[in-house]
């Protein structure tokens, strides 16, 4: 089935480690995004990328470093984690960037707990 | 300030009513409106995008209504079914040639039997 792939699931992890999280689409997509969801707020976006080779930044990208290597891969890279980026983390991709009425598909998200 | 604000933030409703969730914004220039449907545990899944010019879309038992010029919106869910337990969120698309998105904080519906 196509969509996006995101691993892992949950992960616990200790503070002042580095963390990784991978997002794979099969959809061929240009453009690609990590969101964060935390309770009582919308979904904020972190970074994203239009097409493989470039990245942006977005509304809370501190703290976090992506990579477009291909057009199908789009890891977040926690370099040094801190509690406040406990969350769940949502990659999405859409044709392109988001310019008219482009409908976003998202993976079924990342949990990250720091201690 | 760009905003997205949903109401009720919780619902509670019985198996086979209908029920209405609605989403006020504040945001210039407006480019279209989304509801998603994100169930627990979930990434969000898109129900219906509205651009400017129109004021209803329904994708099976869901229906949306845009009112631009009061910036409302509203998703009216006719003959629940308990799958329809989810939180519905309001995305507003906003910026002209690269959209950004605002995400409302979303409405949890929990249909009863």
């Amino acid at each position: 089935i196509a969509g996006i792939t995101q691993a892992p699931t949950s992960q616990i992890l200790a503070a002042g480690r580095r963390m990784t999280l991978r997002c794979t689409q099969d959809m061929r997509h240009n453009a690609m995004y990590w969101y964060r969801q935390d309770l009582g707020l919308g979904l904020r976006l972190i970074h994203y990328s239009n097409t493989a080779g470039t990245t942006g930044k977005g509304e809370v990208p501190d703290g976090y470093s992506v990579s477009r290597a291909n057009t199908d891969d789009f890891p977040l890279t926690l370099a040094s984690a801190v509690p406040s980026q406990t969350s769940v983390y949502f990659c999405a991709s859409s044709p392109r960037l988001m310019g008219g009425a482009n409908v976003l598909t998202f993976g079924a998200g990342s949990r990250l707990t720091v201690l | 300030k760009n905003q997205v604000e949903q109401s009720p933030q919780s619902l509670i409703i019985l198996e086979g009513k209908n029920c209405t969730l609605q989403c006020n914004y504040t945001v210039s220039p407006f480019s279209n409106l989304r509801w998603y449907k994100q169930d627990t545990g979930r990434g969000p899944v898109s129900l219906t995008i509205m651009t400017f010019s129109e004021n209803t879309k329904s994708n099976g038992r869901y229906t949306a209504t845009l009112d631009a010029d009061t910036k409302q919106s509203s998703l009216h869910i006719t003959a629940s079914q308990l799958s329809d337990s989810a939180s519905y969120i309001c995305v507003v698309a906003y910026g002209g040639a690269t959209n950004k998105l605002i995400f409302g904080t979303g409405t949890l519906l929990a249909v009863q039997p």
